[in-house]
């Protein structure tokens, strides 16, 4: 079985530019996530989509990030315009079910803003 | 506000002997723990899990303890073995219908 895929692994630009991650879950997956790791922190959700529907984006810094999941699938997470302390480790999880049954996760996308 | 707590930040152990990871949660309304396992430059995976109407739960060489009425949790390895070395999230949510709220962390260190 295929586990999540995210590209790229990673990603360096300058401050006030956007950036863009792509996720593609396990198929079947319901669930999506994505999670902000900052360095030296646990992962923080940033939003949750049960198929192509938003469950969750209140910890979504909707001022400059948005995410989409169009049909159900893939996922985008956009940055715009990145900041500084938006350097961290962007994860990527899927779940069969609507939420903790087992998330997985993907390898990650290492985001450096300089 | 930090409603999972892990207050070590680092252990390290022999080979052969106990580990045992410690996580605090504030939430009541958590039900469902869960423990993740996270080598360098990879993602989190998951390694057990726990839910409240259990005191505990076991697999292999990993046990989960589970203490609501203290709020705590704690992960045991026995015996440690050196690729065990990695950091450990305690992750918890209200149900199985919400997204986890993590620690930050233990990192664990099993040496030869």
């Amino acid at each position: 079985e295929a586990g999540v895929a995210q590209s790229p692994r990673y990603k360096i630009i300058e401050k006030r530019q956007s950036v863009a991650f792509w996720c593609n879950p396990i198929s079947g997956h319901a669930t999506l996530y994505w999670y902000q790791q900052i360095l030296g922190q646990g992962p923080k959700l940033l939003i949750q989509f049960q198929n192509n529907g938003v469950v969750d984006d209140s910890q979504l810094p909707k001022d400059r990030f948005s995410a989409e999941r169009l049909k159900g699938v893939d996922s985008t997470l956009k940055i715009q315009p990145a900041k500084l302390e938006d350097s961290a480790v962007y994860l990527c999880a899927s779940s069969i079910t609507g939420g903790s049954a087992e998330a997985f996760f993907g390898q990650g996308t290492r985001l450096t803003v300089v | 506000d930090q409603q999972v707590k892990q207050n070590s930040p680092s252990l390290s152990v022999q080979e052969g002997r106990i580990s045992i990871l410690n996580c605090d949660y504030t939430n009541s309304m958590f039900d469902y723990f869960l423990w993740y396992k996270k080598y360098p430059a990879e993602g989190p995976t998951f390694l057990i899990s726990i839910s409240s109407i259990k005191d505990k739960n076991e697999d292999g060489r990993f046990t989960v303890f589970l203490n609501k009425s203290a709020k705590h949790l704690s992960l045991h390895i026995v015996p440690s073995q050196p690729g065990d070395s990695a950091v450990y999230f305690c992750a918890a949510s209200p149900n199985s219908g919400y997204a986890l709220n993590f620690g930050k962390g233990t990192s664990l260190l099993v040496t030869p």
